[in-house]
């Protein structure tokens, strides 16, 4: 079955410093990825795609397949960014899981001024 | 532009009563629709999933249940809610996936249901 951890719930930086909110998945094949995010007192919103390798707002996340990763890293915090910060994973394509996306438990972040 | 309504915002009922949760999606037509729900302290987990009027998945096992009576309506339901079904429900929409072409979920606001 496939997973996504994420074993930080909480992640607490100063702005300015870098960030990297790790995301592991257990998966057997070739998963898409993705990264959403929740601001507070907003909905739930898709952050990025590992399929898109785009950067939005900064942050970026790589596939890493041999160690199954797919951390999200920005080099400089904002105060902004404090958030929480989930990872999730669909099966490939062709596969009963496709479309269907596996969330970890959420990072939640906290950038200090 | 597609937009997704998600009602109520916050419920609270009691043990044993019935419950209704509605969600629907406008600008946009055959759109894949899902309930997840997150619990005090875990993740989002995947309730059910619908790809087309009265076609319903279930992903675990449980004492809700969903249906789709119109192309944009989705629609959770139990006929007696337990202290367990609290939690926080979020309702989801996506296009048809396709190889290379997946833009993920657009979530709605979400219902805080508390059983007491």
């Amino acid at each position: 079955a496939q997973r996504v951890t994420q074993p930080e719930k909480l992640l607490s930086v100063f702005k300015g410093a870098p960030v990297e909110l790790k995301c592991n998945y257990s998966y057997s094949g070739s998963p898409e990825l993705f990264w959403y995010v929740q601001y507070s007192r907003q909905r739930l919103q898709l952050l990025l795609r590992h399929i898109s390798r785009e950067s939005i707002k900064g942050f970026t996340a790589d596939l890493n397949k041999g160690e199954t990763s797919f951390h999200l890293k920005k080099p400089f915090a904002q105060e902004e960014d404090s958030a929480m910060y989930y990872c999730a994973l669909s099966g490939e394509a062709g596969g009963t899981s496709y479309g269907k996306l596996t969330f970890g438990q959420g990072t939640i972040l906290t950038v200090h001024p | 532009s597609q937009t997704i309504h998600q009602w109520p915002a916050t419920l609270v009922q009691p043990v044993g009563s019935p419950l209704s949760l509605e969600c629907t999606v406008e600008g946009t037509s055959n759109p894949n629709l899902y309930w997840y729900r997150q619990a005090a302290g875990r993740g989002l987990q995947l309730l059910f999933y619908s790809v087309g009027i009265g076609q319903i998945s279930s992903e675990v096992p449980q004492n809700l249940s969903a249906s789709r009576p119109q192309d944009r309506q989705f629609i959770l339901s139990s006929k007696k809610l337990l202290l367990s079904d609290s939690g926080f429900y979020l309702c989801a929409w996506s296009w048809v996936w396709t190889r290379g072409s997946n833009y993920g979920y657009t979530f709605g606001s979400g219902t805080r249901l508390t059983v007491v």
